[in-house]
């Protein structure tokens, strides 16, 4: 499984609204998660199963999407997400990554 | 809390040898998938080992498939990555990754990161 994350870089105005986007090669059902990372730090778990956020993740990001194409949204964005954001296919090994998006200060 | 505290690594030559271990605290290691991510420099992020929980399997990725071995001791909560046959572009940040509850391949809890830098 191939997974394309598009943009490869989203730039956003803090209180706006980022959308990014993750399409796989072959149909992966909902087995995706998102992770955000920041520089120096390790990759955090936001969202798996396409659409259930992680223990403690604010409400701002939802995900959404089904087969081969998905959506991570960040409502309302604060200073802390600027980041680079994985897709990741889960559903069986090879789990392989998008190669991301960077959401960085418009 | 889970925490994961990884060490090894630094610098290996080329058709060498390194060891990483993750000392893993505050869940029982041998009930959960634990997974090997690394990324190179300025790159993102490639899975290149896991292992099963409950003597589960042990996968790899084509990159270093016959080169690296994944393991764990339970009784010292700890996961290793034995990684031979060094080459340049095992160069990267290592991190260990607990599988979430509901699925062995996607990672709630990770460790800080593990330089490893393969050169002559």
């Amino acid at each position: 499984i191939v997974l394309t994350q598009y943009p490869d870089t989203l730039s956003v105005s803090p209180g706006e609204r980022a959308t990014l986007s993750c399409r796989a090669s072959h149909s992966i059902s909902s087995n995706l998660a998102w992770y955000q990372q920041k520089p120096g730090q390790a990759p955090r778990l936001l969202i798996y199963g396409a659409s259930t956020r992680a223990s403690g993740l604010s409400a701002r990001f939802s995900g959404s999407g089904f087969g081969t194409e998905f959506t991570l949204t960040i409502n309302s964005l604060q200073t802390e997400d600027f980041a680079v954001y994985y897709c990741h296919y889960h559903g069986n090994w090879p789990a392989t990554f998008g190669q991301g998006t960077k959401v960085d200060v418009k | 809390e889970v925490r994961l505290l990884g060490s090894g690594g630094g610098l290996g030559q080329p058709g060498g040898s390194l060891r990483l271990s993750c000392e893993a605290s505050g869940f029982t290691l041998s009930t959960f998938a634990m997974s090997w991510v690394r990324q190179a420099p300025g790159k993102g992020l490639e899975c290149v080992s896991a292992i099963g929980g409950h003597g589960g399997g042990t996968f790899y990725s084509d990159s270093v498939k016959g080169r690296f071995t994944i393991s764990r001791d339970n009784s010292k909560s700890t996961l290793y990555l034995q990684m031979n046959t060094l080459r340049d572009d095992d160069t990267g940040v290592y991190f260990c990754a607990k599988g979430h509850a509901n699925g062995w391949f996607f990672f709630d809890s990770w460790g800080q990161g593990i330089p490893v830098i393969v050169s002559s």
